[in-house]
Formats: C-alpha cells, sequence, structure tokens
C-alpha cells in the first residue's frame, strides 16, 4: 500500500524557535497534501492544504504567517512552525492524496509530535 | 457544533462481544472514511464508503452508510485485544475532498 512519512517523529524546542516537519509520500506522487492538528482527546484539525507548486490554502483560524507550507515537490511538503509557543505542543499529521480510483484516496503520516518548552 | 459526531466516547467491552461505534452528520457525507489510531500514531485506513446503503466488511469489521448518506456505523464482530485503540470516522462534507473528522471512540478490550 501507499506510504507516507514523516520526520521526525517528536520533537522537543524552546519557546520562540522555528521547527521544521516533512512529509513525504514515498511511493507515489501527491499534487495535493493535508496538514492535520490532533490535542489531546481531541479530533484531527484540518489546517492547511498543500498544493505542488502553488500556495497553500489555510483554514480559518490558522495562521499562514506562523505556520509556513511548502510543497516543493510532489513527493514532499514541509510545515514549518516559526516561532513556537507553548501552545503549538500538539500532534501534526500529514496526509498525501493519491487518486487511485479505489476511495482511499488520502494516506496518512504517522504523526509528529511537538512539544515546545 | 461538531459537523460529524461520534458516539460512544468510549467504550469498554469483554473480549469476544460485539460493539458498534456510530458517526452521524447533519449533511450529505461525500464520502465516509473509517480510521484506527494507537494513541500518538497515525491513522490507519480501515473502509470508505460512497453510496447511500453501502456495506463493507474487512475480517471482523463492517461499515455501513445508511440511504440518506448521512450516517455511518461500524460494527466489530467478536472482538480482541488487537481491536483496541481509536476509531475515527472521517467525511467528505463540502465534495472538496477536505476531510472533517468526529472526535473519535476509544475502545479498550478486555480479555
Amino acid at each position: 500500500g501507499a506510504v507516507v512519512s514523516q520526520h521526525p517523529s517528536w520533537v522537543i524546542c524552546k519557546s520562540g524557535t522555528s521547527v521544521k516537519i516533512e512529509c513525504r509520500s514515498l511511493d507515489f506522487q501527491a499534487t495535493t497534501m493535508f496538514w492535520y492538528r490532533q490535542f489531546p482527546k481531541q479530533s484531527l484539525m484540518l489546517m492547511a492544504t498543500s498544493n505542488e507548486g502553488s500556495k497553500a490554502t489555510y483554514e480559518q483560524g490558522v495562521e499562514k504567517d506562523k505556520f509556513l507550507i511548502n510543497h516543493a515537490s510532489l513527493t514532499l511538503s514541509t510545515l514549518t512552525v516559526t516561532s513556537a509557543h507553548p501552545e503549538d505542543s500538539s500532534f501534526y499529521i500529514c496526509s498525501a492524496d493519491r487518486t487511485s480510483g479505489k476511495g482511499e484516496t488520502q494516506y496518512f503520516g504517522p504523526g509528529t509530535r511537538l512539544l515546545v518548552l | 457544533s461538531q459537523e460529524l459526531e461520534q458516539s460512544p466516547q468510549s467504550l469498554i467491552v469483554q473480549e469476544g462481544k460485539n460493539l458498534t461505534i456510530n458517526c452521524t452528520s447533519s449533511k450529505t457525507l461525500y464520502g465516509l472514511y473509517w480510521y484506527k489510531q494507537k494513541y500518538g500514531e497515525g491513522l490507519i485506513f480501515l473502509m470508505m464508503l460512497q453510496k447511500g446503503g453501502e456495506e463493507k466488511s474487512h475480517e471482523k469489521i463492517t461499515a455501513k452508510l445508511d440511504e440518506k448518506k448521512q450516517q455511518s456505523s461500524l460494527h466489530i464482530t467478536a472482538s480482541q485485544p488487537s481491536h483496541a485503540g481509536i476509531y475515527l470516522c472521517g467525511a467528505d462534507i463540502g465534495s472538496n475532498y477536505k476531510l472533517t473528522f468526529g472526535k473519535g471512540t476509544l475502545l479498550t478490550v478486555n480479555p
């Protein structure tokens, strides 16, 4: 099946620093990737849609200047949390859209746990 | 308000028992996905339903989408400890391939 990887799997950083999270589709090309955030015991919340070769589309309430998204190639999207603060601590999950024709078009990465001290 | 309501929020069953998890929306669902998540890990795709009245099964898990495409159920037969985890329903509500998720159901299966 399709595989999506994320790196790093977890990161601890100091408040005010920036953190970059990578999302890669390993065996397929993904024109579209999605970034989600999940707080403890909460559902996944879509943050933004990342489109290769164009600007990301952010959901309402998500600061585009704080969460920088770069979809540099058909297999890589990055999310950079700029000037991270403790309230940004969360579990970040990406998914890559693979239109396989079978319906299960979104494949999820294993997630990145961010802890901001 | 939550666009996708999942129930129950948590469920504890004895091994071998059957169980059902529900996912309900007030809007038409253009695609309904069921995922399983271990805490702090990524999502494992289980099944996807698109047509009203559709039903799919994989091993001991059966998912159904009602005729109105507003409610789905996930049924596990003869549950096992390996079924334990968080079950999430996700749906394409706006027909734009963006998924909205329910809050999840935490399933515990006691041996």
